[in-house]
């Protein structure tokens, strides 16, 4: 069964500093794709960023970006420039296949401080 | 512009009374999900559905039932059976390998 561990309940930065948020997981898939998502304090789950196993380039978005290391199962999320809007929980995600439920890890809560 | 629409945005449930909570997508996705979330927490599953008319338990699926006669429709209700009902809701939808939306949740309260 696929698993995602977030070791990092929570985790604190300063406004316009770098943070890195970790996951790992397991899946005995070959080809898959692995999420992050934001809920900030209004709980909409907001997709942050995504990754595609197959390829080998990092993903990133703006100030947000991944290290991927399939090898090791790590999915670290990497937000440069933290703002205060970026407060909020991080939920790192696994499908297990096809349209199967995301497997979710049990979040980090960021708090950026001004 | 299409997206998932959760109703009613507060629920307030009796004793013993069964309530349901809406949600319709218009992204024309094939799978739809509930989660439940209670504070502080991450998100537990309740029921997913991949095709119309047919669903499957999650996690945490007493106390609960759910439908799915149309793609763009999957009501969730919470019976008298689940006797700590007090949580926030999220309802999703997806098409294979693509990741979830998700709807702006219903919080639900005891009375």
């Amino acid at each position: 069964a696929q698993t995602v561990t977030q070791s990092q309940p929570e985790m604190s930065v300063q406004e316009a500093e770098t943070v890195t948020l970790s996951c790992t997981y397991d899946t005995s898939e070959n080809n898959y794709y692995l999420f992050w998502y934001k809920q900030p304090p209004s709980r909409q789950m907001i997709l942050v960023i995504r990754q595609e196993a197959y390829k080998q380039q990092n993903a990133t978005e703006n100030r947000f970006s991944v290290n991927f290391q399939k090898a090791a199962k790590s999915f670290s999320l990497k937000i440069s420039d933290s703002q205060l809007g970026d407060t909020a929980m991080y939920f790192c995600a696994l499908p297990p296949s096809g349209n199967t439920p995301l497997v979710f890890g049990k979040g980090t809560r960021l708090s950026v401080i001004a | 512009d299409g997206g998932i629409t959760q109703s009613p945005k507060y629920l307030f449930r009796k004793e013993g009374q069964n309530v349901t909570l809406s949600c319709e997508q218009n992204l024309n996705h094939d799978a739809m999900y509930w989660y439940r979330q209670d504070p502080g927490q991450g998100l537990r599953l309740i029921y997913y559905s991949q095709i119309v008319n047919d669903f499957q338990k999650g996690d945490i699926a007493e106390g609960y039932s759910v439908s799915r006669e149309k793609k763009e429709s999957f009501p969730l209700t919470v019976t008298s059976a689940q006797k700590n009902p007090t949580a926030f809701y999220l309802c999703a939808s997806s098409m294979a390998w693509q990741p979830q939306h998700f709807g702006d949740g219903t919080r639900l309260s005891i009375l």
